[in-house]
């Protein structure tokens, strides 16, 4: 079946822009986590969501991220007034469960000039 | 505060050559422990995982790895390395039952990024 989907795959914004990544979680899936991967490091945790209730957002670096999972399905990740720190990949996983079984999408690449 | 340390940067093997990837973590209980590869583009695939029982983990693509509480160690291994398998492999943490918020997320290492050499 169909895996976890990111759009759009690479983004280039100046700085100062507002920036919407979007994720589609295999269907079904309960469970949605946000990773920040910056260069050559491993996948950091920004934020979850069990459904459409974000459970837990204490990986946001900054209050210019903001996610949201309004229907418990897609899922947006919206950077604002991006810095060129926020260049890294975006990752999405999902999980039927509440579990640690998780599934990742291909990453939304953003660079920040 | 959980961490997974993957001491690592870089390793290149031969191929048909056998290949050891080392994974230390610090946590006060059980962690549940997993090994990802990721290709260059490509999102996060899950070769293995631990969560009890038999400290020997059979995974994906000819990947094993062994679980040692007495020495905090999560190793990857695979005898015959192939060129195919020249990637970035991470290694990952999750805590249980701390807090019902925190949803499973799961503590990374910063990877070993592999070359496999004809």
């Amino acid at each position: 079946g169909a895996g976890v989907s990111q759009s759009p795959r690479y983004k280039v914004a100046k700085r100062g822009q507002d920036v919407a990544l979007r994720c589609d979680p295999i269907s079904g899936h309960v469970s949605l986590f946000w990773y920040q991967q910056a260069l050559g490091q491993g996948p950091e945790f920004l934020t979850y969501f069990q459904n459409e209730a974000q459970l837990d957002k204490s990986g946001l670096p900054s209050d210019r991220f903001f996610a949201e999972r309004p229907e418990g399905s897609v899922s947006t990740l919206k950077i604002q007034r991006t810095q060129q720190e926020d260049s890294a990949v975006y990752l999405c996983a999902s999980s039927p469960q509440i579990t640690y079984e998780q599934y990742f999408g291909p990453g939304t690449r953003l660079t920040v000039t | 505060a959980q961490s997974v340390t993957q001491p690592d940067i870089h390793i290149t093997v031969s191929e048909g050559a056998s290949l050891e990837l080392r994974c230390n973590y610090s946590y006060g209980a059980t962690p549940y422990l997993f090994w990802y590869v990721q290709s260059p583009g490509q999102g996060l695939q899950l070769l293995l995982k631990y969560f009890s029982g038999d400290t020997l983990v059979q995974g994906i693509k000819g990947f094993e790895a062994e679980f040692k509480r007495s020495q905090s160690s999560f190793n990857l291994r695979k005898p015959s390395m192939h060129w195919s398998d020249a990637a970035e492999y991470f290694c990952a943490v999750g805590a249980t039952g701390l807090d019902s918020n925190s949803g499973y997320a799961l503590n990374f290492g910063k990877g070993t990024s592999l070359l496999v050499t004809p």
